[in-house]
């Protein structure tokens, strides 16, 4: 079946290093979303990213959607330790457009 | 508040019980999906209505576990018969499909505990 992998699993910074997490999928994907998840929270949708190619931004956050739409990746630049937490990514696939979780990559930053 | 909103927060049940929870999604939203995450892992999808119609149900899902959507609004997801292997968080999200592109809005979740 469909699956999304997430590299890597943990992730543990220095506050003001960046850092990096990256989602393949095994098949081709209509759009890729990513969402962040706080300890104790639930998961909050923070970008979404549809066109091959495809790179945005959010302050020091900044995502890229793959060539063959099978991969993506989260870029955060200068760590804050604000930014600790779970970063999921959930790939659109199929004509029920049903979301395929990664499990996750956790986040945690020494100040 | 418009947000995705579940009922309750918290619950604690000793094993064999059953247990139902609430989700109410944004209004507008046509689509409601019910995931259980465990610690330190991912949401695992468990099932999902379009309007009142259940469409798909995991298979992981025993038949100790079934959700509703009478009305096409708010879901409820009941777990019969409680086991250890049961706690978790369970969260409720919702979309609205038909624009193209799916964004889910998950409610805070309801976190159970089987004694």
């Amino acid at each position: 079946g469909q699956q999304v992998m997430q590299i890597p699993q943990y992730q543990h910074v220095q506050e003001g290093e960046d850092f990096t997490t990256y989602c393949n999928s095994s098949t081709t994907l209509s759009n890729i979303q990513w969402y962040k998840q706080r300890p104790g929270g639930h998961p909050v949708f923070l970008i979404q990213l549809v066109k091959s190619g495809e790179v945005k931004k959010q302050k020091r956050l900044t995502f890229q959607f793959g060539e063959a739409k099978k991969n993506s990746s989260l870029h955060i630049t200068a760590t804050q330790t604000t930014d600790v937490g779970t970063y999921f990514c959930a790939g659109g696939a199929g004509n029920n457009r049903k979301l395929i979780w990664g499990l996750g990559t956790s986040l945690a930053v020494n100040p | 508040d418009t947000g995705v909103s579940q009922d309750p927060r918290h619950k604690i049940t000793k094993r064999g019980q059953n247990v139902t929870f609430r989700c109410d999604p944004i209004s507008e939203h046509n689509r409601l999906y019910w995931y259980r995450q465990t610690l330190g892992q991912g949401p695992e999808f468990l099932t999902y209505f379009q309007n009142e119609a259940q469409l798909e149900k995991s298979r992981l899902l025993s038949d100790r576990f079934s959700a509703e959507r009478p009305k096409g609004s708010f879901s409820t997801l009941e777990i019969q018969r409680t086991e250890q292997g049961d706690s978790a968080m369970y969260l409720c999200a919702s979309s609205l499909d038909g624009t193209g592109v799916e964004t889910q809005y998950f409610g805070p979740g309801t976190r159970l505990l089987v004694l």
